[in-house]
């Protein structure tokens, strides 16, 4: 089982509200990303670092803001949470490349309602 | 046209039954295929790993890769129950760390 662990796993919360969503993993990966997934839809990839101190954005537009200050630790940010931020979001790691062959570890997920 | 195309199903089938599910893709540049399940409430886990075309087989699971047609399929014999799950489909190009994800396909085996 892979050692990716995000908290908390459900959040409810109001609008306005600042949320930061955590994303820990303990297999010295320095890839991390987190994904934003609605009920059945692709998972859309909202930012990535390929190590500490490197972060950018994902393909899917997102208000949401990363760090990555340890290798380990990818925590996300919302300073003002909105409806429409509505969603699951999935942390992932990968391995050093190893010619191509990177697979993606996924946390459980947090599952986020604002209200 | 989305990159990856996926049918969202549901699939339903007996427990027992040869299971086959598919994406299509448009970029020729992917070059490894990928198929993840995710159970309800969990995250994707990674099932099957494939580079360029062919067969690979682990299991009950067996994936192939048809780069000509742009098709890549997830078959599972002798369904189980507990093979009920969302199969998402994913795919990378060469020096590219970032997959591309399918819809999921939502497949229910029934006792």
């Amino acid at each position: 089982e892979a050692d990716i662990y995000q908290t908390p796993r459900y959040l409810v919360i109001g609008t306005g509200k600042k949320i930061t969503l955590e994303c820990s993993q303990t297999m010295g990966h320095d890839k991390m990303y987190w994904y934003q997934q609605d009920p059945g839809m692709e998972l859309h990839l909202i930012h990535y670092s390929y190590g500490v101190n490197s972060t950018e954005k994902g393909d899917l537009s997102s208000e949401s803001t990363v760090s990555r200050i340890r290798t380990e630790h990818f925590p996300l940010t919302l300073e003002s949470a909105r409806p429409s931020h509505t969603s699951q979001y999935l942390c992932a790691s990968s391995a050093p490349d190893r010619g191509g062959d990177t697979e993606a570890f996924f946390g459980q997920g947090t599952r986020l309602t604002v209200v | 046209q989305k990159e990856v195309e996926q049918d969202p199903g549901p699939l339903s089938v007996p427990e027992g039954a040869i299971v086959s599910l598919n994406c299509t893709y448009s970029n020729s540049a992917f070059q490894y295929f990928m198929w993840y399940r995710q159970y309800s409430r969990k995250g994707p886990e990674l099932l099957m790993y494939t580079y360029s075309s062919g067969n690979k087989e682990d299991g009950r699971f067996t994936a192939q890769v048809d780069k000509s047609s742009k098709y890549i399929s997830l078959f599972i014999r002798d369904s189980q129950p507990s093979d009920s799950a969302t199969y998402l489909c994913a795919m990378k190009k060469g020096g590219s760390y970032i997959p591309t994800f399918g819809r999921g396909t939502s497949l229910i085996v029934h006792p």
